[in-house]
């Protein structure tokens, strides 16, 4: 029981770059979550999902998109990299949401953009 | 939109001392209250949590209680361990939404 897998661990892009980072569940969860985290900001919420073909916008979405195709799978993309955008990305899910919303998180893909 | 306060943002203790982070949120609405330790290197892992109609709930050395008038929630840790060195997140969950708003942060050091 893997839990929740990102790919990559680790990326360096360069300004103007794109990619996609992949977050996979095998838990059968509804939720999927993305955040990123710099330093003496916490986790901050991109975007999320409530199930299959759904997405949502947190706190923090401008310069990202997600597509969640796949129950098991929530993917969050960068069109155009800015080093703005270099920081420790975690994905995590939930069972529910509207109760207690228990997350389990990723080990995290560590991205920096030059 | 919610907001929580998380105090100190670093911590440091003697192995077997106590240790207390606090948080505050801003919306009276919200009835879930996790908290999250991050070990170096890992993503964050719920070690306890509280709901609003529940004032405090212990789990060994570790403990979380609720103030719902202050709107302030703070978790405890008895005697500490080096092992209990991470980051410790706390949380909140308006009634009838699916995100937490996540403090920024506590680094809790135990030195031996």
């Amino acid at each position: 029981n893997a839990g929740v897998t990102q790919t990559p661990k680790f990326r360096v892009l360069k300004t103007g770059q794109s990619m996609t980072l992949l977050c996979a569940q095998d838990m059968n969860h509804e939720y999927m979550y993305w955040y990123r985290q710099d330093p003496g900001m916490g986790l901050r919420l991109i975007h999320y999902s409530v199930g299959e073909g759904t997405t949502a916008k947190g706190e923090v979405p401008d310069g990202y998109n997600v597509s969640r195709l796949k129950k098991q799978n929530f993917l969050l993309g960068l069109e155009s990299a800015a080093p703005s955008q270099t920081s420790v990305y975690f994905c995590a899910s939930s069972y529910g949401g509207h109760s207690k919303n228990i997350q389990y998180f990723g080990a995290g893909t560590r991205l920096s953009v030059l | 939109g919610e907001n929580v306060e998380q105090h100190p943002s670093t911590l440091s203790v003697q192995e077997g001392d106590s240790a207390v982070i606090k948080c505050t949120y801003s919306d009276s609405a919200s009835n879930y209250f996790p908290w999250y330790k991050q070990e170096l290197g890992k993503g964050p892992q719920l070690i306890i949590d509280i709901r609003s109609n529940v004032g405090e709930k212990k789990d060994q050395r570790i403990a979380v209680t609720l103030n719902k008038t202050a709107k302030h929630f703070s978790l405890h840790i008895t005697e500490t361990q080096p092992e209990d060195s991470a980051v410790y997140f706390c949380a909140a969950k308006l009634s009838g939404y699916s995100t937490l708003t996540f403090g920024k942060g506590t680094m809790l050091l135990v030195s031996p």
